[in-house]
């Protein structure tokens, strides 16, 4: 079993929709949770960054945290085409090293 | 803020050539960097860990001998690839840990590597 679990997709919604995007984990020591966007050829962005469990929001993105179920989620908001791109979660235990999810390849259709 | 630049962005070597490739912090100072490999749609590989003065912390399976990592300064890691190969052409990415004192990672643009 991988330590964190995404499903790869691809997912394609209408412009608009609301995304909902999923990581599970099996290690209960990760305290550090992030959100990246990549698009292709390019490095991962920083989207959200959520230290324990809890919500946090930023603009038409929201990151939320459940600890207790192992489970993160990203939600993005009226999606636009510029969202389309490969989401990645990672977390961390406090050990600096990430561990990433495989990433999601979102596509947003106009 | 937090923003991390590579160079170069795309090389194209002969086999059997050595191949340098910098990353810098470029407004904040870092003394942990981290150097990945990514292949065509799969995630990213951590391949080690770079300090600020002292020898990197390879991950299991890569070899130390061939992917020189030096950390000479606080702005800067570099990521040697010798010998390189075929099989070695791949998507490098490097990240540099944030300024504060959690885990987030901020990372370059990456730099395409083929090997000819």
């Amino acid at each position: 079993q991988k330590e964190v679990e995404q499903d790869p997709g691809p997912l394609s919604v209408p412009e608009g929709a609301i995304v909902s995007l999923n990581c599970t984990y099996s290690n209960s020591a990760f305290q550090y949770f992030m959100w990246y966007r990549q698009y292709s050829r390019k490095g991962p962005e920083l989207l959200m960054y959520t230290y324990s469990s809890g919500n946090k929001e930023d603009g038409r993105f929201t990151a939320q945290v459940d600890k207790s179920s192992k489970y993160i989620s990203l939600f993005i908001r009226d999606s636009q085409p510029s969202d389309s791109a490969t989401y990645l979660c990672a977390m961390s235990g406090g050990a600096q090293k990430l561990v990433f999810g495989q990433g999601t390849r979102l596509t947003i259709n106009p | 803020g937090a923003v991390v630049s590579q160079h170069p962005s795309w090389v194209i070597c002969k086999s059997g050539t050595s191949v340098k490739i910098e990353c810098r912090s470029l407004d904040f100072q870092a003394t942990t960097m981290f150097w990945y490999r990514q292949f065509p749609k799969q995630s990213l590989m951590l391949m080690a860990t770079s300090n600020e003065g002292s020898k990197a912390t390879y991950e299991q399976g890569v070899e130390k001998d061939k992917f020189l990592i030096n950390h000479a300064s606080l702005t800067l890691s570099t990521l040697t690839v010798t010998s390189a190969h075929p099989e070695d052409s791949s998507f490098y990415i490097c990240s540099a840990r944030g300024p504060g004192d959690e885990d987030e990672q901020y990372f370059g643009p990456g730099t395409r590597l083929t090997v000819t």
